[in-house]
């Protein structure tokens, strides 16, 4: 079985409702972010992305916000739906070799509820 | 369409065989990522590619991993004398173009992984 340690932070919600996923950044130089949503047996899918000169950025039922004071970046899901049901990552990105570098972190599971 | 395709889904080795994880980017797509996933963590850059060359390497473990690209094109991940703690997923993902630092983000589509089980 898993170890401890190995759990991931849960959200559970009911369908309809609205979640927020937090999520804390260690580089204070990082400037770009990005939320990714993965299900299970699949790759990270880009959700949304913000950029640092921005806290606040809003696509199709979801909002990220970004706190450069304190190192943090929220996704907030509008309306959830049984479809939402994944890991969600924040990865803070820097620039290398003519890209961004993601950094991911360890990630939420989001459990939505019927 | 056709994504990032990762060949195979799965491989199981013995401790100390030598294995290579496959993976065919986007057509087109000319920046190419491998990442290491282990079990409730989130993906760990390994080594991304520009074209042909490695840009950055910096995520490489050690010394008995190595990747290749040589038409700039599918990818090879090459693990020798696999350990058991090379156990994870691992993942490709390619972009049209790397992101710019200054530019707009060239969105990164990843293919669904090859689990490597190391015995």
């Amino acid at each position: 079985g898993e170890s401890v340690g190995l759990h991931l932070p849960t959200l559970s919600v009911q369908e309809g409702d609205n979640s927020i996923i937090n999520c804390a950044y260690s580089n204070s130089a990082s400037d770009y972010f990005i939320w990714y949503k993965q299900e299970s047996g699949k790759g990270p899918q880009f959700i949304i992305d913000i950029r640092s000169n921005m806290d606040k950025r809003q696509g199709q039922r979801v909002t990220v916000l970004l706190n450069k004071t304190v190192k943090h970046l929220s996704l907030q899901i509008a309306a959830t739906q049984p479809g939402d049901s994944a890991v969600y990552f924040c990865a803070e990105n820097t620039a290398s070799g003519g890209s961004y570098i993601p950094t991911f972190g360890r990630g939420t599971s989001l459990i939505v509820h019927p | 369409g056709a994504g990032v395709s990762q060949t195979p889904s799965n491989k199981v080795t013995e401790k100390g065989k030598y294995v290579e994880l496959r993976c065919d980017p986007i057509s087109g797509h000319t920046a190419l990522y491998w990442y290491r996933q282990s079990l409730g963590q989130g993906p760990e850059f390994l080594i991304y590619f520009q074209g042909t060359g490695a840009a950055d390497d910096s995520g490489l473990p050690n010394d008995r991993f190595f990747a290749v690209r040589p038409e700039g094109s599918v990818s090879t991940l090459k693990i020798q004398r696999t350990e058991r703690g090379d156990s994870a997923v691992y993942l490709c993902a390619s972009s049209l173009t790397p992101m710019r630092g200054e530019g707009s983000y060239n969105e990164q589509f990843f293919g669904p992984g090859t689990r490597l089980t190391v015995l």
